[in-house]
């Protein structure tokens, strides 16, 4: 079965520290590759994702991610967390063609950055 | 407008009551995609539509649930006689297939309490 996981419900990090969100799949061929941040009472909002080329891929504010795909892993960075990184983070998936494009989503990683 | 909108933000009905929600897609995306967001469950998959072509309503959990989208813009999901466990964030996204790798775009949700 095509899944996301996101093996850390929470990851707590201080302001000023690099930050990593850990994601893996299980998807059959080459997939699409998303990262979207909620913060409370909001929708999901795009930060970046991975088609092709460049296994590391730059996003909105400052994230980046890095397509291992060996490892299957599609991990969120940033060199310098801020207080106001703190929100919750889900992974995504779009499988390869046969499909209608949408995503499955990881259970979310919700990130707390202390000052 | 700017972006996908739904409405209404919050909705309270009692158990057996019929709902509907609605989402205003970015102009020009021709891909809309519903999702359901709850505690037990995550973010999963509704129903999704594009153009004209038949609707993928794979991801709806019962006959109760139903969307239309009418003009190829406006979407309205109906759930029929409601219960305690359709409770959720229904969010709404949108994408054009003319844009790399298919990113979709969230509106705010619908906060849905069946009491």
């Amino acid at each position: 079965a095509q899944s996301v996981a996101q093996p850390e419900d929470q990851v707590n990090v201080a302001e000023g520290n690099p930050l990593t969100v850990k994601c893996t799949y299980s998807v059959s061929g080459n997939p699409y590759l998303f990262w979207y941040v909620q913060y409370p009472n909001r929708g999901l909002q795009f930060l970046l994702k991975y088609i092709t080329g460049d296994n590391l891929v730059k996003g909105s504010y400052g994230f980046e991610a890095e397509f291992n795909k060996s490892q299957t892993s599609f991990h969120l960075k940033k060199p310098s967390a801020l207080v106001s990184d703190s929100a919750l983070y889900f992974c995504a998936v779009r499988p390869p063609s046969g499909n209608t494009g949408k995503l499955i989503f990881g259970q979310g990683t919700t990130l707390q950055v202390k000052p | 407008g700017a972006g996908v909108s739904q409405s209404p933000s919050n909705k309270v009905t009692e158990k057996g009551k019929d709902v509907e929600l609605r989402c205003d897609p970015i102009s020009g995306h021709t891909a809309l995609y519903w999702y359901r967001q709850s505690l037990g469950q995550g973010l999963e998959f509704l129903i999704y539509f594009q153009g004209n072509s038949a609707p993928d309503k794979s991801g709806l959990p019962s006959d109760r649930f139903s969307a239309e989208r009418t003009g190829g813009s406006v979407s309205t999901l109906t759930i029929q006689r409601t219960q305690q466990e359709d409770s959720a964030v229904y969010l709404c996204a949108s994408s054009s297939p003319g844009l790399a790798g298919n990113t979709q775009y969230f509106g705010p949700g619908t906060r849905l309490t069946v009491l």
